[in-house]
């Protein structure tokens, strides 16, 4: 079974603070992408990455793909109570269409 | 707008009994893939489908199979359903090029009593 690991998986911080959520495999993706999901809804997406060190920046949200497109983070400035939610990290291999997802993070930002 | 649909939101099935889950997109995506997710665990790919009547096993297609005989739905199957199957079940698709978004689906909640 391939492996994406996501940390920490749950992460409870006060309003204002700053985090950083992380996604890691020994499997280079072509690309990789953030998911974000609310309770009983689907996951929505944030952002896709595809080039190795390639940086995006979605507001309060930062996101970085590594060098040699094994890993990713997720950095969150000043965090507020709207960005709790279950935060996913995906990639997908090259070779195949297939994606797999990490563990998910679960995010509560307290007021 | 993109459109996945699942058929059912909520299901409550027995153990022993055959279940079946739809899903249909109307964006004439390649690519099709059945996921379940459980607490702690993430979304862990059941089936995907490259083409219509092709599919390739996930991480854990033990005890399901899959149909796609048309290019906008693929199925999922639970040939005896068990407790320990049920789940949240999302299906997804996206088009064939990589780094294309993944639409979800809203989830089906199964419960197998």
């Amino acid at each position: 079974t391939q492996l994406l690991e996501q940390s920490p998986q749950f992460l409870s911080i006060q309003e204002g603070e700053n985090l950083t959520v992380y996604c890691n495999s020994s499997s280079v993706f072509s690309s990789l992408q953030w998911y974000r999901q609310e309770p009983g809804e689907g996951p929505v997406l944030l952002v896709t990455v595809v080039t190795g060190g390639e940086v995006k920046k979605l507001k309060r949200l930062t996101f970085q793909f590594g060098d040699a497109r094994k890993d990713s983070s997720l950095h969150i400035t000043a965090a507020q109570p709207g960005d709790t939610g279950l935060y996913l990290c995906a990639g997908r291999y090259s070779s195949a269409s297939k994606i797999i997802f990490g563990s998910g993070t679960r995010l509560s930002i307290r007021p | 707008d993109v459109k996945v649909t699942q058929s059912s939101r909520y299901l409550v099935k027995r153990t022993g009994e055959k279940v079946f889950l739809e899903c249909v997109q109307d964006m004439d995506h390649e690519n099709m893939f059945w996921y379940r997710q459980d607490p702690g665990l993430g979304l862990r790919l059941i089936y995907f489908s490259y083409d219509v009547k092709m599919k390739e096993k996930g991480d854990i297609p033990e005890g399901y199979s899959v149909s796609r005989e048309k290019k906008e739905r693929f199925s999922l199957i639970l040939e005896s359903a068990s407790t320990n199957q049920t789940s949240m079940y999302l299906c997804a698709s996206t088009p064939g090029r990589s780094g294309n978004t993944i639409y979800f689906g809203e989830g089906s909640w199964l419960t197998v009593v």
